[in-house]
């Protein structure tokens, strides 16, 4: 059964304080891992799809990394507006559109 | 482009009753996803249709079903409702299946339903 882990439940930060969510996950077989924001009372809001080890993607202040059993989400001198909750989710092979998700990690970015 | 619509928005049920939610994907979109997201299990997996057929299904009773209709839009009902129940359901859509999207799945803003 895939699952997937995220960790910490939640995290505090300081604006300016960089730092990284984790994602641990087991799948039988990896289609792609998919990084969302999802802020309170909306819908999740896509930010990367990660397909392979070693493979990185940018977008502002946040970076995704991929391992055989890892995703990072780096935080580069984040801002109140981060403040969210970010998931982490796995698509298996053969699973068609079915992602696992992650419980979520609850970002907290103090001015 | 309009994004993926869900109604109603907020809905409050009574145990027993039976409840049916709506999701309009983004236009040209065929592939409709549901999610069950409470605090304690986080999202979890319903089901999926694509041209009209359920194509994967989740670990829910079968009081969980769902449909899909030629425009691609898509229902799901919950019969004999349980304060279980209670949770935000998300659809999410995508153009086909079997491949993972470099642009992601895109949700809805979701149903809020209370069930009392």
């Amino acid at each position: 059964e895939d699952q997937v882990t995220q960790s910490p439940e939640a995290l505090r930060l300081q604006e300016g304080e960089s730092s990284s969510l984790n994602c641990s996950y087991t799948v039988s077989g990896l289609r792609g891992l998919f990084w969302y924001r999802q802020d309170p009372g909306k819908g999740p809001e896509f930010l990367f799809t990660l397909y392979s080890a070693g493979e990185e993607k940018e977008k502002e202040r946040l970076k995704a990394t991929l391992t055989k059993k890892e995703s990072f989400l780096h935080i580069t001198a984040p801002k109140p507006e981060d403040s969210a909750t970010y998931l982490c989710a796995v698509q298996a092979i053969g699973a068609n559109s079915k992602l696992t998700f992650g419980k979520g990690i609850t970002l907290s970015v103090r001015p | 482009k309009a994004g993926v619509t869900q109604t109603p928005r907020y809905l409050i049920k009574t145990r027993g009753q039976q409840v049916t939610l709506s999701c309009s994907p983004i236009s040209g979109h065929r592939s409709v996803s549901w999610y069950q997201q409470t605090p304690g299990q986080g999202l979890q997996f319903l089901f999926e249709y694509f041209s009209e057929t359920q194509r994967n299904k989740g670990n829910f009773p079968g009081r969980f079903s769902g449909r899909q209709f030629s425009n691609s839009r898509s229902e799901m009902n919950v019969s004999t409702l349980e304060l279980g129940d209670s949770a935000l359901y998300l659809c999410a859509s995508s153009w086909g299946i079997g491949v993972s999207p470099s642009y992601g799945y895109t949700f809805g803003s979701g149903t809020r339903l209370t069930v009392v």
